[in-house]
């Protein structure tokens, strides 16, 4: 099926620990983009790329590494996991066109650090 | 910067109306999204509203007024599986016009 594919659905990690959640998606969509989401706060940019080879920071990107070396991947690194990362990520996809229906998302990983 | 206020809960009886009201100020605009989200899922695309006026796809309207800052999501008949979380989001202008800005979200539960 054609859409946003996001491994693993559920992580449990220990403070200090590394990890890469993997966001693919089928779409030939040019942008891609990271989220976490958080009780009472809403969805929460951490990480886009408008195409492969282009990555930038959102509004918090503290912690986190991308690259999109391809059109297809975007995957997100965690460097050093704390509690404060404890939370739901989101990967999203888009076309240009982004007028039709916004944003294709993943069915997110549940990430908690312990 | 951008500042998207939505109300946190909201309930109401199956069969009835429901708005669910978004309030924006943001540093540029670029039309608003709404999403649905059911509990442990992804959100889904509902609606998009970049011109003034009401957009109706069938049970679900949605409402946009620029010089307000405002938009409203209208949910009618309302069925047990509307209860969800609804997210208002705000499209920034080109050239970032890729990056969207989300409201926390309404929780809607709908009670027989």
């Amino acid at each position: 099926n054609a859409g946003v594919t996001q491994t693993p659905k559920f992580q449990v990690l220990k403070t200090g620990q590394s990890m890469t959640l993997q966001c693919a998606q089928d779409m030939n969509h040019e942008y891609m983009s990271w989220y976490r989401q958080d009780p009472g706060m809403g969805l929460r940019l951490i990480h886009y790329s408008v195409g492969a080879g282009i990555t930038d920071q959102g509004e918090v990107p503290n912690g986190y590494n991308v690259s999109r070396s391809t059109t297809e991947d975007f995957p997100l690194r965690l460097l050093s996991a704390a509690p404060s990362q404890t939370s739901v990520y989101f990967c999203a996809s888009s076309t240009r066109d982004r007028r039709l229906d916004g944003y294709t998302f993943g069915s997110g990983t549940r990430l908690t650090v312990v | 910067g951008q500042n998207i206020d939505q109300p946190t809960e909201m309930t109401a009886t199956e069969g009835a109306i429901v708005q669910i009201n978004c309030t924006y100020q943001t540093s540029g605009f670029n039309g608003l999204f709404w999403y649905q989200q059911h509990a442990g899922e992804a959100p889904t695309f509902l609606s998009y509203n970049v011109l003034d006026g009401l957009e109706e796809k069938g049970r679900f309207s949605s409402f946009l007024s620029r010089s307000k800052g405002y938009s409203y999501l209208l949910l009618k008949e309302l069925q047990m599986k509307d209860s969800a979380s609804y997210l208002c989001a705000v499209r920034e202008p080109p050239p970032n016009d890729y990056k969207l800005s989300f409201g926390a979200g309404t929780t809607v539960t709908v009670r027989a």
